[in-house]
């Protein structure tokens, strides 16, 4: 079974620029969560799908971030415009269902100059 | 406001001897707790897991220990080994929302 993909696994950006990160999922995950570590902190969550509904966006930073997950199968997760806050690295986990373990995918390392 | 708080940065220890993980939580209302592993260039990986109705749960070498009372868990690696090594997460949920994570503590495990 192929584990939580992720892509790109890095991204340079500069400030003001847009950037579109994807996770795939684990086939038949209804369960797709966004997560997100800067420097060294803690994990934290950014929102959470049920197939293709947002159930719990409450981690969103602010409007610059947009998630989708069309057809409730892969993600995207699009920052626009950047800024030097966002960088860090954005971890996208699923699960069968809201208690079954999350499995992480290796994440992508976004900087923003 | 962090709800789950890992206090040591790192730790560091010998081959064959005991490693202690700890971990506080502020949120009474947590009734799943689990330990996730982390490698360098890779995701977190699933290690252990208590619920609030157990005070402790053992898989191998890896024991999970749960003080509601104190708000406070622990991660035993017996005999630590040094493919331990790794940044251990501490989390915790309610209800299946969303996961609290910890900052991480970072294990060497020195031959």
């Amino acid at each position: 079974e192929a584990g939580v993909t992720q892509f790109p696994s890095h991204s340079v950006i500069e400030k003001g620029q847009t950037v579109t990160l994807r996770c795939d999922p684990i086939s038949g995950h209804d369960n797709l969560y966004w997560y997100r570590r800067v420097m060294g902190k803690e994990i934290k969550f950014l929102l959470h799908f049920v197939k293709e509904s947002k159930q719990d966006e409450s981690g969103m930073p602010n409007n610059r971030f947009l998630a989708e997950r069309t057809g409730g199968t892969y993600s995207t997760l699009k920052v626009q415009p950047a800024e030097l806050e966002d960088s860090g690295v954005y971890f996208c986990a699923s699960s069968r269902t809201i208690t079954d373990t999350q499995y992480f995918g290796p994440g992508t390392r976004l900087t923003v100059l | 406001d962090q709800q789950v708080k890992q206090n040591s940065p790192s730790l560091s220890v010998q081959e064959g001897r005991i490693s202690i993980l700890n971990c506080d939580y502020t949120n009474s209302m947590f009734d799943y707790f689990l330990w996730y592993k982390k490698y360098p260039a890779e995701g977190p990986t699933f290690l252990i897991s208590i619920s609030s109705i157990k005070d402790k749960n053992e898989d191998g070498r890896f024991t999970v220990f749960l003080n509601k009372s104190a708000k406070h868990l622990s991660l035993h690696i017996v005999p630590s080994q040094p493919g331990d090594s790794a940044v251990y997460f501490c989390a915790a949920s309610h209800l299946g929302f969303k996961t609290i994570f910890g900052a991480g503590t970072r294990l060497f495990v020195k031959a």
